[in-house]
């Protein structure tokens, strides 16, 4: 079946550090990858997403690259900021059948100023 | 404008009593989901509709009771209501065809006494 892993969290940063947390899914065929990124007390917004492999999303700083030899899809960034603080779910949509998002268990990251 | 919207956004209700949220989206999707968010904020999905169809009920015990009275909204009920139930659940909503981005309510947390 269809499932995504992201390493587990809680993630606590420095301002300006670089960032990265880890996914790796496993899915039939290719799916479409997906960040969302969920701020306190919020819904989920998209982040970025890849459709196929090699395909690199980016938004905000943000970077991750669809990899499908490794099956992977690494959340980057740069130089964090505190308002990067928030939890973030990798997540994939199967290629074929019902349109669904199936996500990972989501990192919690903290941006100390 | 609100793009997907839920209410009551918190709800709290006693073991055994009978709630509903309600989910409108103003985007012109064909498509709406519900997906539950445990207190460790793992996400599932629950249900999916398609133009008032029900296209996808992931072994949701029978209590849930989603229904769609036009493409623009998605109700869930909940019957005896229990403690397990207590979560947020998010309404969201997306366009037809492939994989493609799914936008999020706001969450309604429900809690369960």
């Amino acid at each position: 079946g269809n499932s995504v892993t992201q390493m587990e969290g809680p993630v606590t940063l420095s301002e300006e550090a670089f960032l990265t947390i880890n996914c790796t899914y496993t899915a039939t065929g290719y799916p479409s990858l997906f960040w969302y990124v969920q701020y306190p007390g919020e819904g989920l917004q998209l982040l970025l997403k890849a459709t196929k492999a090699d395909d690199k999303g980016s938004n905000k700083g943000f970077e991750a690259t669809y990899r499908k030899e490794t099956t992977s899809f690494h959340l980057e960034k740069g130089s964090v900021q505190v308002s990067d603080s928030a939890v973030y779910f990798c997540a994939l949509s199967p290629l074929t059948g019902a349109q669904k998002l199936v996500f990972g268990q989501g990192t919690r990251l903290t941006i100390n100023p | 404008d609100t793009a997907v919207s839920q209410t009551p956004k918190y709800l709290v209700t006693q073991m055994g009593n009978d709630k509903s949220i309600k989910c409108e989206q103003n985007l012109g999707h064909d498509t709406m989901y519900w997906y539950k968010q445990d207190s460790k904020k793992f996400l599932k999905i629950m249900f999916s509709y398609n133009n008032k169809e029900l296209i996808i009920n992931e072994t949701v015990p029978n209590r849930f009771s989603p229904k769609s009275p036009d493409k623009a909204h998605l109700n869930l009920h909940i019957n005896s209501l229990e403690l397990g139930d207590s979560a947020v659940y998010f309404c969201a909503s997306s366009q037809d065809g492939g994989a493609v981005e799914q936008y999020f309510g706001p969450g309604t947390r429900l809690t369960v006494t």
